[in-house]
């Protein structure tokens, strides 16, 4: 199984400022015949089942606002949240779709500050 | 719009068959190059893959539940089901239904459609 491990568990982020999350993979996530990155990126507010935030590792799904980005490859990968909004308290989740057992990371908790 | 909607007894006993349905609505479980499974969310803690099946294609289990579980699509009824047998406290969880594409051709890639979840608790 690919282990996907997140940093940190929590973040306290003021009001307009940047959260960063990091996400590693225990193996390399990313096929080169289509050079894609096997990597997504999701939101869980509470009550509510996780959305879909990136996929590709970099591909933001349609609706999501634009402070929202990822970066990285291979086995580390980077959610970056520009101008926390309050609505963005949130658990925040990577999950690999490289291969099945589809892991997902442990979870990072965004607050406000 | 693709709804899925999940269905089942919010009680089991230990050591019995957990049985769930997704009723997948706005759209044909037979169409596309998608996979429809299951993750749950213990309390309190994160999500855990269970397994998914495509249509015409093959099914995937999570190696720490395979002897346990079954993922099937009813194409007929345009349904997913779960069993899982030989239930635990630890099997006590919050289980979503959701659709993954994760092809190379996928137009949106990941988990992109999700149930709004059923609380299932396994207690005596």
């Amino acid at each position: 199984d690919i282990v996907m491990t997140q940093s940190p568990d929590s973040l306290t982020v003021s009001l307009g400022e940047r959260a960063t999350i990091s996400c590693r993979s225990s193996q390399s996530v990313f096929l080169g015949s289509n050079n894609k990155n096997y990597l997504a990126w999701y939101q869980q507010r509470p009550g509510q089942p996780p959305k879909l935030l990136i996929y590709w590792a970099s591909t933001r799904q349609s609706g999501v606002p634009d402070r929202f980005s990822g970066s990285g490859s291979a086995t580390d990968f980077t959610l970056t949240i520009n101008s926390l909004q309050a609505e963005d308290v949130a658990v925040y989740y990577c999950q690999q779709y490289f291969n099945a057992p589809r892991t997902f990371g442990q979870g990072t908790r965004v607050e406000i500050k | 719009q693709l709804q899925l909607h999940e269905a089942g007894p919010g009680l089991v006993r230990p050591s019995e068959t957990l049985s769930l349905i997704c009723s997948v609505s706005g759209g044909s479980i037979t169409s596309g190059n998608y996979y429809w499974g299951w993750i749950r969310q213990s309390p309190g803690t994160g999500l855990e893959w269970i397994g998914d099946a495509a249509y015409r294609g093959k099914t995937y289990y999570n190696p720490s539940l395979k002897n346990r579980v079954t993922v099937y699509l009813d194409t007929s009824r345009n349904q997913i089901s779960l069993r899982l047998s030989s239930l635990t406290a630890a099997d006590t969880a919050l289980y979503f239904c959701a659709r993954t594409c994760n092809g190379g051709s996928c137009y949106v890639a990941g988990t992109d459609v999700w149930g709004q979840g059923i609380t299932v608790t396994v207690s005596s």
